[in-house]
């Protein structure tokens, strides 16, 4: 069985940088395209970015909004994919979720909480 | 972009009823060369991530109840509760993997 595992929310200042994990058990991740979808507070679901299996390349792609901003890694050896948030704004308050992606994103995490508030 | 707009945004259905929820992509994700339509059907209730329930806009998931059933090629698309639950109160959304960025709809909440 597929699970995903993120940490690393919390509050943050805008402007500020947080890194969050997603832990994978039961699938090697660098097999796998990852992508990162967000939800704000009620609102509904936005894809985020992704990074594509290792033999697809390892290349990631970006939403528009995070662009320049965000960015996707693996480490091969801890089986973890991250997402390093920088120049944060309030509007990227969210729950963020890993995903795995193949005939659209088939296994979830349970989400990541990050609260950008000065 | 391709945009994808749901419809209605919420509907309440009695228990035993239909409920069907319309998707509307703004370009075709009909992929020629496979005859597929890149097109995902999500539940997801409260406190919880998403659920795959349809991929390749008809074939359920492994584990999802038949009542579930998803339908349309192109640019329209259909997902019917047939029989409505109580556990099935959640907000469904429609997903287009076709191209990237990986847009959704808005989601609609279906309620008893």
């Amino acid at each position: 069985e597929v699970q995903l595992v993120e940490s690393g929310g919390g509050l943050v200042k805008p402007g500020g940088s947080l890194r969050l994990s997603c832990a994978g058990s039961g699938i090697t991740l660098s097999n796998a395209w990852m992508s990162w979808v967000r939800q704000a507070p009620g609102k509904g679901l936005e894809w985020v970015g992704r990074i594509k299996s290792k033999i697809a390349g390892g290349t990631t792609d970006y939403a528009a909004p995070v662009k320049g901003r965000f960015t996707i890694s693996r480490d091969d050896s801890k089986n973890t994919v991250y997402l390093q948030m920088s120049s944060l704004k309030i509007e990227d308050t969210a729950v963020y979720y890993c995903t795995t992606e193949d005939v659209g994103f088939e296994s979830w995490g349970q989400g990541a909480l990050v609260t950008v508030t000065s | 972009d391709i945009v994808m707009t749901q419809s209605p945004d919420s509907l309440a259905v009695s228990l035993g009823e239909r409920a069907t929820i319309n998707c509307k992509s703004s370009q075709s994700v009909l992929y020629s060369s496979n005859n597929k339509d890149y097109l995902a059907w999500y539940q997801q209730k409260p406190g919880q991530p998403p659920k795959l329930l349809i991929y390749w806009a008809s074939t359920r998931e492994s584990g999802v109840p038949d009542r579930f059933s998803g339908s349309g090629s192109g640019t329209d698309f259909t997902l019917t509760i047939s029989g409505l639950q109580a556990e099935d109160v959640a907000v469904y959304y429609c997903l287009q993997y076709y191209s990237t960025p990986r847009t959704f709809g808005q989601g609609t909440k279906v309620e008893i």
